[in-house]
C-alpha cells in the first residue's frame, strides 16, 4: 500500500513570498489533516478535511494560510505571505474516517521542510 | 484542555542500555494514548498505543502501560540499539478529537 505522498520535500523562500505544499493521501482515506511541526515541538493540527469539507480549521492562521481539497482526494496548503516564524515541517496525514485516530490507520507523510529567510 | 508533557531531551545512551522516556498527560474523559517515533528525514510512525487504563502497548521491544491513577504512559525498552536513535512523541486523543502531541524527546544511542 502506498503511503501518504507529499511534495516538495524541502523549500526555501524569502519572507513575504508565497509557497504551496501538496499532499496525496492513502487511497480511500476520507479524512486528511495538515500539521505544522516547529523545530523542537510536537506537531500541531492546522486543518482537518472530511472528503472535500473542512471539519476543523480552528488553529489555521486564516490571514495567511489557506488549504483546499477540491475533489476530496489530494490537497494543497498555501502560505501567502510567508513570515519567518512559518519555518517548520508541514506534515500531511490521512485516515479512513474521523473517529479515534489511532484506530483507523492514521498515517503521516514524510513532510515538507520550509525555511523562510 | 488536553495536554501532554514529556521529559526533556536529548537522551544519550550506550547500546544495550535501558531506556525510559517519561510521559504524563492531562485530559478530560478517557483518552487513548500513543507513542510515535520520527526517524531523521521521515514522517511520524505509530510505535504503540493503549486505549484504556492498565492496557500495555508493545512493539519492537518497546512497551508502555496506561496508568490512569498517575496519568502516565512512560515508554520503556530493555536494551536499546543504535537504530533506535530518533525523536519520540507521546500523544493522546479523546474519541472524536484529534491528537495532542508532546514536544518530543530526542534519543541518541551510541555504539
Amino acid at each position: 500500500e502506498a503511503g501518504v505522498a507529499q511534495s516538495p520535500r524541502y523549500k526555501i523562500i524569502e519572507k513575504r513570498q508565497s509557497v504551496a505544499f501538496w499532499c496525496n493521501p492513502i487511497s480511500g482515506h476520507a479524512t486528511l489533516y495538515w500539521y505544522q511541526q516547529i523545530l523542537g515541538q510536537g506537531p500541531k493540527l492546522l486543518i482537518q478535511f472530511q472528503n472535500n469539507g473542512v471539519v476543523d480549521d480552528s488553529q489555521l492562521p486564516k490571514d495567511r494560510f489557506s488549504a483546499e481539497r477540491l475533489k476530496g482526494v489530494d490537497s494543497t496548503l498555501k502560505i501567502q505571505p510567508a513570515k519567518l516564524e512559518d519555518s517548520a515541517v508541514y506534515l500531511c496525514a490521512s485516515s479512513a474516517n474521523s473517529g479515534t485516530p489511532g484506530h483507523y490507520g492514521y498515517t503521516f507523510g514524510s513532510g515538507t521542510r520550509l525555511t523562510v529567510v | 484542555g488536553n495536554s501532554v508533557t514529556q521529559m526533556e531531551g536529548p537522551v544519550t545512551l550506550s547500546e544495550e542500555a535501558f531506556l525510559t522516556i517519561n510521559c504524563t498527560y492531562t485530559a478530560t474523559g478517557y483518552p487513548s494514548l500513543f507513542w510515535y517515533v520520527q526517524y531523521p528525514g521521515e514522517g511520524l510512525q505509530l510505535l504503540l498505543k493503549a486505549t484504556k487504563a492498565d492496557d500495555k502497548g508493545s512493539n519492537k521491544g518497546f512497551e508502555a502501560t496506561y496508568r490512569k491513577e498517575t496519568t502516565s504512559f512512560h515508554l520503556e525498552k530493555g536494551s536499546v540499539q543504535v537504530s533506535d536513535s530518533a525523536v519520540y512523541f507521546c500523544a493522546l486523543s479523546n474519541y472524536g478529537q484529534n491528537f495532542v502531541f508532546g514536544p518530543g524527546t530526542r534519543l541518541s544511542v551510541l555504539p
